[in-house]
């Protein structure tokens, strides 16, 4: 059975620093790894999609890599901002079935 | 293009009633999802479509229906509703074969 798992749940960093969030998964058998954020109170809204066949995406400050031989995926987050604050999902797809880490939340400190 | 859309936002129901809550997407996405989230649990993926007239069972399938007719929307029945069903339910579309997921605004329902 797969098993995504995040850690650390929390993290408080101040302003401006570069940091790393990451998720691992019990089986390397994945069709792709999407990192998702969620604001309190609101849906999740997609940052990356990594395919299988893939290592890492960008988009803007953000950087995902997937090592699918470790099971691990992690996201990097450049110059960091209070705007940043939210929670952090990682979600793997096999089979048709999706199954989500429990998340890390995020603190920014101005 | 409105994307995935969820009614109601919010919903009270009493023990032992039912209701359905409302998904649709004007994506054309094959592959649509309910998951629902609950403190400490994260999301939890409840039944599942790849497409019109196919459905299959998530991790918590138990206490909900759900059918697929077109494929814009995806319905949840909650038949018989219990105080463990409080939760946040999400709705979620995508291309099928390992596309971007999509998430509506979720719906926030309560079982007294």
């Amino acid at each position: 059975k797969q098993e995504v798992t995040q850690i650390p749940a929390a993290l408080s960093v101040p302003e401006g620093e570069n940091l790393v969030l990451n998720c691992s998964f019990t089986d390397s058998a994945i069709y792709n790894l999407q990192w998702f954020r969620q604001d309190p109170g609101k849906g999740l809204t997609s940052l990356l999609l990594i395919q299988s066949s893939q290592r890492e995406q960008t988009s803007g400050r953000l950087n995902a890599s997937l090592d699918k031989s470790s099971g691990r995926s992690t996201l990097y987050i450049a110059a960091s901002q209070p705007g940043d604050s939210a929670t952090y999902l990682c979600a793997v797809d096999r089979d048709d079935k999706i199954i989500f880490g429990k998340g890390t939340r995020l603190h920014i400190l101005p | 293009n409105a994307g995935v859309t969820q009614t109601p936002k919010f919903q009270v129901l009493k023990t032992g009633q039912s209701m359905t809550l409302q998904c649709a997407q004007d994506m054309n996405h094959e592959y649509m999802s309910w998951y629902r989230q609950d403190p400490g649990m994260g999301l939890r993926l409840i039944h599942y479509s790849v497409g019109a007239g196919i459905t299959d069972q998530g991790e918590v399938p138990n206490g909900y229906n759900v059918s697929r007719s077109t494929t814009e929307d995806f319905p949840l029945r909650l038949l018989s509703a219990a105080p463990s069903q409080t939760s946040v339910y999400f709705c979620a579309s995508s291309y099928f074969g390992s596309g971007e997921q999509f998430f509506g605004p979720g719906t926030r329902l309560t079982v007294l």
